[in-house]
C-alpha cells in the first residue's frame, strides 16, 4: 500500500516547455486534488476531481490542465511553462470531498521554470 | 473572503515543554477546521480535523486542538514536545476539501 505517489520528484523546465506531473493513489479514493505550495504561502488548490470522469477548477487554475485518467490516476499538465509556475506541487486524495474523511498527500514534485 | 491567519511564523520551544500554535479564521459560517504537519521535503500529513461536536479534538502524535467559536480560533496544543515534532504546521479552514483555505504556516524549532 504505497498511498499517494507522484512522479517526477524534481523537474527543471525552460519557459515555454510543457510537461505532465503524474499522481496515483492505491486507496480506492474517489476524490483527488492538485495543490501548489509557494514560499511564505499556504497550499493553494489548482484543480480537483470529486470522482472519476469529473474535474473542477480550484483557486489558481490558470496555466494548468488536468486529466482524471481513471479512479487511481490524476495528472496535471503545464502546456507552456512560465517562471511563475516555479513551485512545489502536491497531489492528495480522500474517500469523499466534504472534509469528514482523512486527506492523504503525496511527497511532492519540485518544479523550477527558467 | 475566507482567510486563515497563523500569527507566528517561527516558534522555538525546548524539548519537553508545552506547545500552543495559534490559528484564527474568518469565514461566513463555522467551517471545517484542520491542522496539518509538514516535515522538511515531505508532503503534508493531517494531524486532526473538526467538523462538528466536541470542541476539543484529539489527533495523532499526541496533538489536540480546541475550537472556540467566540474567538474564531482553532489552536493546536501538545503538552510535551519531542525533538521529532520539529516541522512546519499549517492550519486550514473550509467547507469541504475543495473549498479549503490554508494559513501560511508556523515553523516549529525544538531545542534540546
Amino acid at each position: 500500500n504505497a498511498g499517494v505517489t507522484q512522479t517526477p520528484k524534481f523537474q527543471v523546465l525552460k519557459t515555454g516547455q510543457s510537461m505532465t506531473l503524474q499522481c496515483a493513489q492505491d486507496m480506492n479514493h474517489n476524490s483527488m486534488y492538485w495543490y501548489r505550495q509557494d514560499p511564505g504561502m499556504g497550499l493553494r488548490l489548482i484543480y480537483y476531481s470529486a470522482s472519476e470522469g469529473t474535474t473542477d477548477k480550484g483557486e489558481v487554475p490558470n496555466g494548468y490542465n488536468v486529466s482524471r485518467l481513471n479512479k487511481r490516476e490524476f495528472s496535471l499538465r503545464l502546456e507552456s511553462a512560465a517562471p511563475s509556475q516555479t513551485s512545489v506541487y502536491f497531489c492528495a486524495s480522500t474517500g469523499g470531498d466534504r472534509g469528514t474523511d482523512t486527506q492523504y498527500f503525496g511527497p511532492g514534485t519540485r518544479l523550477t521554470v527558467l | 473572503a475566507q482567510s486563515v491567519t497563523q500569527p507566528d511564523i517561527h516558534i522555538t520551544v525546548s524539548e519537553g515543554a508545552s506547545l500552543e500554535l495559534r490559528c484564527n479564521y474568518s469565514y461566513g459560517a463555522t467551517p471545517y477546521l484542520f491542522w496539518y504537519v509538514q516535515s522538511p521535503g515531505q508532503g503534508l500529513q493531517l494531524l486532526l480535523k473538526y467538523f462538528s461536536g466536541d470542541t476539543l479534538v484529539q489527533g495523532i502524535k499526541g496533538f489536540e486542538a480546541e475550537f472556540k467559536r467566540s474567538q474564531s480560533s482553532f489552536n493546536l496544543r501538545k503538552p510535551s514536545v519531542h525533538w521529532s515534532d520539529a516541522a512546519e504546521y499549517f492550519c486550514a479552514a473550509g467547507k469541504g476539501y475543495q473549498k479549503v483555505t490554508f494559513g501560511t504556516g508556523t515553523k516549529l524549532q525544538v531545542i534540546p
